[in-house]
């Protein structure tokens, strides 16, 4: 299996700042790296997907970049609602494999 | 807007079969390009894909979950369920439902709140 390693599996962030997470693969997934937004008790939110498309709905200030092994996350200005644990998943091959969460929590 | 729902017992005991079903609303679980599928997480623990199927009755499941997993659908009640058999402690996790896009392994686009399923004696 593909391994996936984020970093950092926390941080403390302001509201209004910007924040990048990283996700690296154990080898190369050309584009197929989604990331997700997820809040216990909630269904989980497809943020990004093909590491850089923006899903419907998603706001301005979230986007994705990379290709290969390493990957970024960045959400340019923090709202009260980007405050939750962050996955990255690669569906390059089988099975597919997410990263172990990065949890964004108000400092 | 499309929505899942699971359901299904939230403890199971040791050694027996957990079983869930999907409820899709406000779209067809029947429609081409879409696949379908369940997520696990462990408490404290990450995602796990556990495996997917297509409406025509396809099925893709986890290699290290393949010898004890079944997903089935209905197709007349909009509703795909998980059989996973042979239970234990590890198996506690809430599951997650999803849309998947495009082929059976790749982003879901849609998910359910999740249930919790414990298994315990």
């Amino acid at each position: 299996d593909i391994q996936m390693t984020q970093s950092p599996s926390s941080l403390s962030a302001s509201l209004g700042d910007k924040i990048t997470i990283t996700c690296r693969a154990s080898q190369g997934i050309s584009n197929y790296l989604s990331w997700y937004q997820y809040k216990p008790g909630k269904s989980p939110k497809l943020l990004i997907f093909a590491a850089s498309s923006v899903q419907s709905g998603v706001p301005s200030r979230v986007s994705g970049s990379g290709s290969g092994t390493d990957f970024t996350l960045t959400i340019s200005s923090l709202q009260p609602e980007d405050f939750a644990t962050y996955y990255c998943q690669q569906t390059y091959s089988t099975p597919p494999t997410f990263g172990q969460g990065t949890k964004v929590e108000i400092k | 807007q499309l929505q899942l729902q699971e359901s299904g017992p939230g403890l199971v005991k040791p050694s027996e079969t957990l079983s869930l079903t999907c409820t899709v609303s406000g779209g067809s679980i029947s429609s081409a390009n879409y696949f379908w599928g369940w997520i696990r997480q462990p408490p404290g623990k990450g995602l796990e894909w556990v495996g997917s199927m297509y409406y025509r009755g396809n099925t893709y499941y986890s290699p290290s979950l393949k010898s004890r997993v079944s997903i089935s659908v209905d197709t007349s009640k909009n509703q795909f369920s998980l059989k996973l058999s042979s239970v234990t402690a590890t198996d506690t996790a809430v599951y997650h439902c999803a849309r998947i896009v495009d082929f059976w392994s790749s982003h879901s686009d849609y998910w359910g709140p999740g249930t919790l399923v414990t298994v315990s004696s």
